[in-house]
């Protein structure tokens, strides 16, 4: 069964200061791996997916096989970062069935 | 363009009582996908469907029906509200690279 974790339920940090959003995942064939950005009373959007290896609002992830993770990071936190962070694993085998995190709160402190 | 669209935003229930909230989507996708939203708990899958005429179970299916009534439409019902289902629902559609589209949601409330 897929898995998805991700450990800290809130992460605040100061603005400025780097940001780490970790996430782990459990999964037997080759993942697909997303994050998502759901802003205070809105819809979760589409941050950014491990396929395309994009930078999106100064975030990044980079998909580690090898220790099953696929962090979000960002150097220097501002406050308009401040939301739930979902990080997502789609079954590319067959049916596309999405599995999401519990999401982290972050927090950026003025 | 206005992508996943859902009704109702709001609604209060009394338990017992039925109602049905309805997704629609215009991107010409063909998966859909009913999520709650519960704090602590991220987002959990109800059912989904592959495409028009077919639905499958999610993780948490019970005291919920859907319908895909074509490939725009995949609504939920509850038939008879429960507590236990307060929550924020959430429709998404499923694009071309796997990503999630995800209507505005439904804050319901059963009381």
């Amino acid at each position: 069964a897929q898995r998805v974790t991700q450990p800290e339920k809130l992460l605040s940090v100061f603005k400025g200061a780097p940001v780490e959003l970790k996430c782990n995942y459990s999964y037997s064939g080759s993942p697909e791996l997303f994050w998502y950005v759901q802003y205070s009373r809105q819809r979760l959007q589409l941050l950014l997916r491990h396929i395309s290896r994009e930078s999106i609002k100064g975030f990044t992830a980079d998909l580690n096989k090898g220790e099953t993770s696929f962090h979000l990071k960002k150097p220097f936190a501002q406050e308009e970062d401040s939301a739930m962070y979902y990080c997502a694993l789609s079954d590319s085998g067959g049916y596309q069935k999405v599995t999401f995190g519990i999401g982290t709160k972050l927090q950026v402190i003025p | 363009n206005a992508g996943v669209t859902q009704t109702p935003k709001f609604q209060v229930l009394k338990t017992g009582q039925s109602m049905t909230l309805q997704c629609a989507q215009d991107m010409n996708h063909n998966s859909m996908y009913w999520y709650r939203q519960d704090p602590g708990m991220g987002l959990r899958l109800i059912y989904y469907s592959a495409s028009e005429g077919t639905t499958d179970k999610g993780e948490v299916p019970n005291g919920y029906n859907v319908s895909r009534l074509n490939k725009r439409e995949f609504s939920l019902r509850l038939e008879s509200a429960a507590p236990s289902q307060t929550s924020v629902y959430f429709c998404a559609s499923e694009g071309s690279y796997n990503e999630q589209f995800f209507g505005p949601g439904t804050r319901l409330t059963v009381l």
